[in-house]
């Protein structure tokens, strides 16, 4: 166990859709990152935040967004979801910035 | 932008053979991490090397900087080694983002 719990687990959603997947990072982790795995693929960068601040952004669709809250949990919104959004999206976090980071178990979507 | 290649894409090996998994990086590089992404789609920390060598069990991970490479060995492998292998760079010119590499799939026959 990494310490990094994402939620939920699995989600199936429908062409159209709007989903929220949240993230809580391990204990004292102020860096949260966001990648996706789309089937068979590698992971791509999504964005990155730290002590709430978005620090970078990798190839993002505009239909995404995220945050990171006060208390360091983080929520990755996804619209208009489409048939290629379906994929394994990981949190991963870091005491700072450019350091060790620990992946949660992912977040698997399915877009019917 | 930066380049992260894995060798070999795909390897099969017989229980208890050893194996040598390559990562070149095309820049300079602040941090490294190789990681094993089991069957079920975890992605387990395996090393965290910037430079150097580490050894954990059956594993051990050499990074040399300078020549833009890291290498992780895998002795006496077992089933539960097969997977997938990433190695993931955070480049010294840049954000803090780790960029994964292509990932070398490993399948451990019985």
């Amino acid at each position: 166990d990494s310490g990094v719990t994402q939620t939920p687990k699995h989600l199936i959603t429908a062409t159209g859709q709007r989903v929220t997947l949240r993230c809580s990072p391990r204990s004292g982790d102020l860096s949260v990152y966001w990648y996706q795995q789309s089937l068979d693929q590698g992971l791509q960068f999504l964005i990155q935040y730290y002590n709430g601040e978005e620090r970078a952004k990798g190839n993002i669709l505009e239909r995404f967004s995220a945050q990171q809250f006060p208390d360091l949990h983080s929520e990755l919104n996804l619209s208009s979801l489409e048939l290629g959004d379906s994929a394994l999206y990981f949190c991963a976090s870091s005491p700072l910035e450019g350091v060790e980071a620990f992946f949660g178990q992912g977040t698997r979507l399915t877009v019917v | 932008g930066i380049q992260v290649e894995q060798s070999p894409p795909d390897l099969i090996l017989q229980e208890g053979a050893n194996s040598t998994l390559r990562c070149n990086f095309s820049d300079s590089v602040n941090n490294l991490q190789w990681f094993h992404q089991n069957p079920w789609g975890q992605l387990i920390n395996l090393f965290y090397i910037p430079s150097g060598t580490k050894q954990n069990g059956r594993l051990s991970a050499t990074t040399v900087a300078t020549e833009r490479y890291s290498l992780l060995y895998i002795s006496s492998s077992q089933t539960t080694d097969s997977g997938v292998y990433f190695c993931a760079v955070i480049i010294t010119s840049g954000t803090y983002k780790y960029i994964f590499g292509t990932g070398t799939r490993l399948k451990v026959l019985a």
